[in-house]
């Protein structure tokens, strides 16, 4: 079965600085990721997935992930964080897109004013 | 319409209690699903209705019996709960089968078991 690791509980930035969620996958067939977060007491927010295609993937509010085939891995960034990016974020993955999406444990990001 | 509303937001209720969630969205997903949520962990997959038939069932004890009466609306009725039922239940929408795409969230009912 499919799943995802988050290796970091937290993950702690100035404002302004560049960060970095990591997401590392396993999955035996073709694998769909994406980035979730969760504000508290809220449901997820889609952020961005990657299906095919380019390995850099764009999505809301500046942030973009990089899909690396070699390294299993689906990190999270964005070039200058915001204090309202402190939120929990987590990585998810669907197999062959069957309608079985995996969490990871979540990481807390904190952005410092 | 592009969310999936979930109702209560709160929900307090004894063990002998029968309650009911509630999920609706108008977006045309055929695919409806109910995760359970407990604090500071990831969602974990309960159910999973394709084209209003149960596809998924992760095992979840019979206190929780889910209902999707038509494309738009899906049910959880709760009985005789136990105190570590306690958690956020989320209920998401996703394409059918075969598109790709990724899963739309409410908001979730905040469940308390006394």
């Amino acid at each position: 079965a499919q799943s995802v690791a988050q290796p970091e509980d937290q993950v702690n930035v100035a404002e302004g600085n560049p960060l970095t969620v990591k997401c590392t996958y396993s999955v035996s067939g073709n694998p769909y990721l994406f980035w979730y977060v969760q504000y508290p007491n809220r449901g997820l927010q889609f952020l961005l997935k990657y299906i095919t295609g380019d390995n850099l993937v764009k999505g809301s509010y500046g942030f973009e992930a990089e899909f690396n085939k070699s390294q299993t891995s689906f990190h999270l960034k964005k070039p200058s964080a915001l204090v309202s990016d402190s939120a929990l974020y987590f990585c998810a993955v669907r197999e062959n897109n069957n309608n079985d999406m995996r969490f990871g444990a979540g990481t807390r990001l904190t952005v410092k004013p | 319409d592009t969310e999936v509303t979930q109702t209560p937001k709160h929900l307090v209720m004894g063990m002998t209690n029968k309650k009911s969630l509630k999920c609706e969205q108008h977006m045309g997903h055929r695919a409806m699903y109910w995760y359970k949520q407990k604090a500071k962990k990831p969602p974990e997959l309960m159910f999973v209705y394709s084209y209003e038939k149960l596809s998924i069932n992760e095992s979840v004890p019979s206190r929780f019996s889910p209902e999707c009466p038509n494309s738009s609306l899906l049910n959880l009725h709760l009985h005789a709960l136990q105190p570590e039922d306690s958690a956020l239940y989320l209920c998401a929408s996703s394409q059918a089968t075969g598109v790709v795409g990724g899963y739309t969230f409410g908001s979730g009912t905040r469940l308390t078991v006394v």
